[in-house]
C-alpha cells in the first residue's frame, strides 16, 4: 500500500530565504506523487505532480520538487519565500482504488510560517 | 475560485439534528468525493462518486449518507452526528478516464463546510 510521510509539521522561514519541505514515500509500483496547498479558510489547490516524466517537477508560484526514488523522496522547494507562501503543504501519493479511480492518500500536512 | 461551491460554509447542529452539505461543480468533471479533514489528522477520504455511481465508501458510518443525482452535485446528508464528527468537510471533483488507465489525480477542492456538532 502507498503511503506518504511529512516530516515536519511546522517549518518557519524569514521572508527571502529558502524553504524546504520534506516529503518520504513509500509504493509498491512507480508512483504519482503531488503537493497541494492550502490557504487559510480555503479548500486545496494542486501545486505540482510527478507522474514519471521529468524527475525534478515545476510548479505554481515557484515551487517545485524532485523525485528521487533512491530515497524515496519527493520535497518541495522555493528558492525565495513570500509572505503569501504561508499556508498548510500536503503530500500525496496515488493510490488505485475500485473502477481505476485514484484513490489520493494524503500526508498529514506541513504548516509553513513566513516571518518578515 | 475553483469551480467548486459549497454551501453551507459553516453549520453547528446538535446530536439529534438532520442536515444536508451541498457540494456543486461546475467544471465539467465526471467524478466528485467527500473528505473529511479534521486536525493533526491525515484528509479522509469518505465516499467517491463516477459517473454518478458510488465507487468507494471507505467505512464510514451510516448517519453520514451520501447522494449523487447527477455529476455536477453531491450532497452529504446527516443524522445523529456524534461531537467527534466535528470537522471541515471538503468536497471536490476531478476528470476520471474510463475504461482504465491513471487519471491525472488532480482534484479540485471546494473551499469546506465547518461542522461543528454540539
Amino acid at each position: 500500500a502507498q503511503s506518504v510521510t511529512q516530516l515536519d509539521s511546522h517549518v518557519s522561514v524569514s521572508e527571502g530565504t529558502p524553504v524546504l519541505l520534506r516529503c518520504n514515500y513509500s509504493s509498491s509500483y512507480s508512483p504519482s506523487l503531488f503537493w497541494y496547498v492550502q490557504h487559510p479558510n480555503k479548500g486545496l489547490q494542486l501545486l505540482l505532480k510527478y507522474t514519471s516524466a521529468a524527475t525534478l517537477v515545476k510548479g505554481i508560484n515557484g515551487f517545485e520538487a524532485e523525485f528521487k526514488k533512491s530515497e524515496t523522496s519527493f520535497h518541495l522547494t522555493k528558492p525565495s519565500a513570500h509572505m503569501s507562501d504561508a499556508a498548510e503543504y500536503f503530500c500525496v501519493v496515488s493510490d488505485r482504488g475500485t473502477y481505476n479511480t485514484d484513490k489520493l492518500i494524503f500526508g498529514t500536512g506541513t504548516r509553513l510560517q513566513v516571518f518578515p | 475560485e475553483t469551480g467548486v461551491t459549497q454551501t453551507p460554509r459553516h453549520l453547528v447542529m446538535g446530536m439529534t439534528n438532520k442536515k444536508s452539505l451541498k457540494c456543486e461543480q461546475h467544471l465539467g468533471h465526471n467524478a466528485m468525493y467527500w473528505y473529511k479533514q479534521s486536525a493533526k489528522k491525515p484528509l479522509e477520504l469518505m465516499f467517491v462518486y463516477n459517473f454518478k455511481e458510488q465507487t468507494e465508501n471507505n467505512s464510514v458510518p451510516s448517519r453520514f449518507s451520501p447522494e449523487c443525482p447527477n455529476s455536477s452535485h453531491l450532497f452529504l446528508h446527516l443524522h445523529t452526528l456524534q461531537p467527534e464528527d466535528s470537522a471541515l468537510y471538503l468536497c471536490a471533483s476531478s476528470q476520471e478516464r474510463r475504461p482504465s488507465g491513471m487519471n491525472t489525480g488532480e482534484l479540485f477542492f471546494g473551499e469546506g463546510s465547518r461542522l461543528t456538532v454540539l
